[in-house]
C-alpha cells in the first residue's frame, strides 16, 4: 500500500516552454503532498507543501509564479514549471502523506531536461 | 540552526561486509528521525523511523540506532548485497515550523562484488 506515482518519468523540452508533472497517490487519499527538487549528488530540497483544496506553501527562494502547484483532489497534485530554462533541469520528486500521519511516501521522480 | 549532517559522504565496501553510516543532528525540538534508501534515479524509500524514546529499530539487514541525548543516529547494514548500492538519507523532523523536516545530504554507498 501507499504507492505514489509520477508522470512523466522523464521529459525533455525546449527553453521557454512549460512542463507539467503529475503526482498521484494510487491507493490512499493524500491530504498533503510535497514537491522536492534534487540536483546531481545532492540531497532533496523541499520546494513546496500543498494541501488539497488550498494554496501551496512555498519554501524561501522558490518562485511560486514559476513553479505552479495545483492540488485539486486528494489523489492528484501537479507541478507546472513555467517558461523553463536550462537551470531548471533537475530531478523533481513528490511525496504524499496519509491524513494524521507524518511518514512521507515518495514518488519515483521525474527527470526534467531543458535544452 | 537546525542541521542534519551525515558521514561519510561516500563509502565503498565489498559484498558481504558490514558497514555503519552516521547521522548527527541539531534539530530541536526533536520529533522523529527517519532513514531512507534512494536508488539512483528513483524516489526515496523509507527504511526506519524512530521517535525520541526509541533506541534501535531493525528492518531486515538494516538496523538503526538513536541516541537522543547526543543527537546521533547510525544505520548499520549487515552482510551487504549488491542491491544495497544506493544513497542513504537521514531525515529529522522537529515540532517547530523552522525544524519541520530537515534532510541530510546523504551517504552514497557502493557495494563491490
Amino acid at each position: 500500500g501507499a504507492v505514489v506515482s509520477q508522470h512523466p518519468s522523464r521529459v525533455i523540452c525546449k527553453s521557454g516552454t512549460s512542463v507539467k508533472i503529475e503526482c498521484r497517490s494510487l491507493d490512499f487519499q493524500a491530504t498533503t503532498m510535497f514537491w522536492y527538487r534534487q540536483f546531481p549528488k545532492q540531497s532533496l530540497m523541499l520546494m513546496a507543501t500543498s494541501n488539497e483544496g488550498s494554496k501551496a506553501t512555498y519554501e524561501q527562494g522558490v518562485e511560486k509564479d514559476k513553479f505552479l502547484i495545483n492540488h485539486a483532489s486528494l489523489t492528484l497534485s501537479t507541478l507546472t514549471v513555467t517558461s523553463a530554462h536550462p537551470e531548471d533541469s533537475s530531478f523533481y520528486i513528490c511525496s504524499a502523506t496519509l491524513a494524521g500521519r507524518e511518514t512521507q511516501y515518495f514518488g519515483p521522480g521525474t527527470r526534467l531536461l531543458v535544452l | 540552526k537546525n542541521q542534519v549532517e551525515q558521514s561519510p559522504q561516500s563509502l565503498i565496501i565489498l559484498e558481504g561486509k558490514n558497514c555503519t553510516l552516521q547521522c548527527n543532528y541539531t534539530v530541536s525540538p526533536f520529533s522523529n528521525l527517519r532513514w531512507y534508501k534512494q536508488d539512483t534515479g528513483r524516489g526515496p524509500v523509507s527504511l526506519t523511523i524512530m521517535t525520541f524514546s526509541e533506541n534501535t529499530k531493525s528492518n531486515g539487514r538494516y538496523t538503526a540506532t538513536l541516541d537522543a541525548d547526543t543527537k546521533q543516529s547510525s544505520l548499520h547494514i549487515t552482510a551487504s548485497q549488491l542491491s544495497d548500492s544506493a544513497s542513504y538519507i537521514c531525515v529529522v523532523s522537529g515540532y517547530s515550523s523552522a525544524s519541520k523536516i530537515i534532510f541530510g545530504s546523504g551517504t552514497r554507498l557502493s557495494i563491490r562484488p
